[in-house]
């Protein structure tokens, strides 16, 4: 079975930093690409990141670009996102989400991580 | 950037009917690249077609999509009480590499 579970999200402060994992089994994590996906609270979902298998690849978001790291480690499968001079405006559950290279689509999701930036 | 646009915004049906949703694109995309998704509330989105009309594993058969160029539609055949949830629509671009549309909010009427 398939699974994706995301941790570190919590409350910051406008300016600072945090850093998500994600953690992945039941697949084999080095073939396939993997996302993040964000949702603001109350609002619909907005894609954030994206990563190739072998890293060799990796994709943002305007909204995020040279604020935020999108990095794996294949061999534990885990999935990462730093996130640096974070905003009001990234708040949001954030999910992990493994992406099918075929048909461009987000096959599998975790239950997310809530980010909230405020003072 | 290709924006897509859902709707209805809510649509109010009974449990037994069928439902239509739309999803419009800005410009035209490849059926290859359309996926929806549907989300309860508190969960993740769960991936129910792509490729605009293949099911994924697991999806009952009242699920079907259509569609091509600028439009696509999620049908429902047959509402079950489970199928109350918020769809989107999503496409797969250049720039921005994924967007989702706004979504639709089926409820119980």
């Amino acid at each position: 079975e398939v699974q994706l579970v995301e941790s570190g999200g919590g409350l910051v402060k406008p300016g600072g930093s945090l850093r998500l994992s994600c953690a992945a089994s039941g697949f084999t994590f080095s073939s396939y690409s993997m996302n993040w996906v964000r949702q603001a609270p109350g609002k619909g979902l907005e894609w954030v990141s994206s990563i190739s298998s072998s890293s060799s690849y990796i994709y943002y978001a305007d909204s995020v670009k040279g604020r935020f790291t999108i990095s794996r480690d294949n061999a534990k499968n885990s999935l990462y996102l730093q996130m640096n001079s974070l905003r009001a405006e990234d708040t949001a559950v954030y999910y992990c989400a493994r992406g099918d290279d075929g048909y461009k689509t987000f096959d599998y999701w975790g239950q997310g991580t809530l980010v909230t930036v405020s003072s | 950037e290709i924006v897509l646009t859902q709707s209805p915004g809510t649509l109010s049906l009974s449990p037994g009917e069928r439902a239509t949703l739309s999803c419009r694109a800005s410009q035209s995309i490849s059926s290859s690249y359309l996926a929806w998704y549907q989300q309860k509330p508190g969960q993740a989105p769960r991936l129910l077609i792509y490729g605009a009309s293949s099911r994924a594993t697991g999806i009952p058969d009242r699920f079907s999509g259509s569609g091509s160029g600028t439009d696509f539609t999620l049908t429902i055949s047959r509402l079950e009480p489970e199928d109350f949830a918020v769809y989107y629509c999503q496409q797969y671009g250049s720039s921005p590499l994924y967007t989702f549309g706004q979504g639709t909010k089926l409820e119980i009427k």
